[in-house]
């Protein structure tokens, strides 16, 4: 079975402060797919970042940045230098292999608060 | 990216009605549709699968009589709440599955329906 953890339910920042989002995932397939979304107030969902499960390569998108660790089954999320903007719940999420692409495994989401 | 979009963005009913929820993709074909379920304060759960042509395939512990899902074509997928109860409140999420394009597992979410059953 598939499970994603992430352990922070909260975290407040003042503006300018990095913040750092865990997650931790559990599965037996070899090939899978990971994500992370953010979740403003209004609720739609908009896609951050998917990273395959051969592709441990970390990366960087402006003040984004993820750190995917296989050894420890962790992809972990930082935003640098945050905003208020940046306010929001952020998930963590999973898929499997082929058969199942489209179906995620969401972790319980982390509330940032950016606080100016 | 593609876009998906989900009617209506807000419905208010009265317990005992149905409640019909559209999702579509408007500028791609999607065989495959998933739609989720987010509680206040809570997280996105799977709660089937819609493919078009064929029956819905539902996560456990969800109801199936309940939850009517249709995929009538490949760009709409239809949730409709039959009977709903306060407790079916929640926020109802949809994704569809570029057609076509599985190497980069692609999918794109819908912007949800908030559903409020007095």
């Amino acid at each position: 079975a598939q499970k994603v953890t992430q352990a922070q339910t909260e975290i407040s920042v003042v503006e300018k402060e990095d913040v750092t989002l865990d997650c931790v995932y559990e599965t037996r397939d070899t090939t899978y797919y990971l994500f992370w979304y953010k979740q403003p107030p209004s609720g739609e969902l908009v896609f951050l970042i998917r990273r395959n499960s051969f592709d441990e390569q970390n990366e960087i998108s402006g003040r984004y940045s993820w750190n995917f660790q296989k050894s420890t089954s962790s992809f972990n999320f930082t935003i640098t230098a945050s905003q208020v903007v940046d306010s929001a719940v952020y998930f963590c999420a999973l898929s499997g292999p082929p058969d199942s692409w489209g179906k995620l495994q969401f972790g319980a989401g982390t509330q940032v608060v950016v606080t100016p | 990216g593609a876009v998906v979009s989900q009617h209506p963005s807000r419905v208010i009913c009265k317990s005992g009605t149905s409640v019909k929820i559209e999702c579509r993709s408007l500028d791609f074909q999607a065989t495959t549709m998933f739609w989720y379920r987010q509680f206040p304060k809570q997280s996105l759960m799977l709660m089937a699968t819609s493919n078009e042509g064929s029956k819905a395939t539902y996560e456990q512990g969800v109801e199936k009589d309940k939850f009517l899902i249709n995929h009538a074509s490949l760009t709409l997928s239809t949730l409709t709440v039959t009977s709903a109860h306060p407790e079916d409140s929640s926020f109802y999420i949809c994704s569809a599955r570029v057609r076509d394009r599985p190497p980069n597992n692609e999918q794109f979410f819908g912007p949800g329906t908030r559903l409020t059953v007095l």
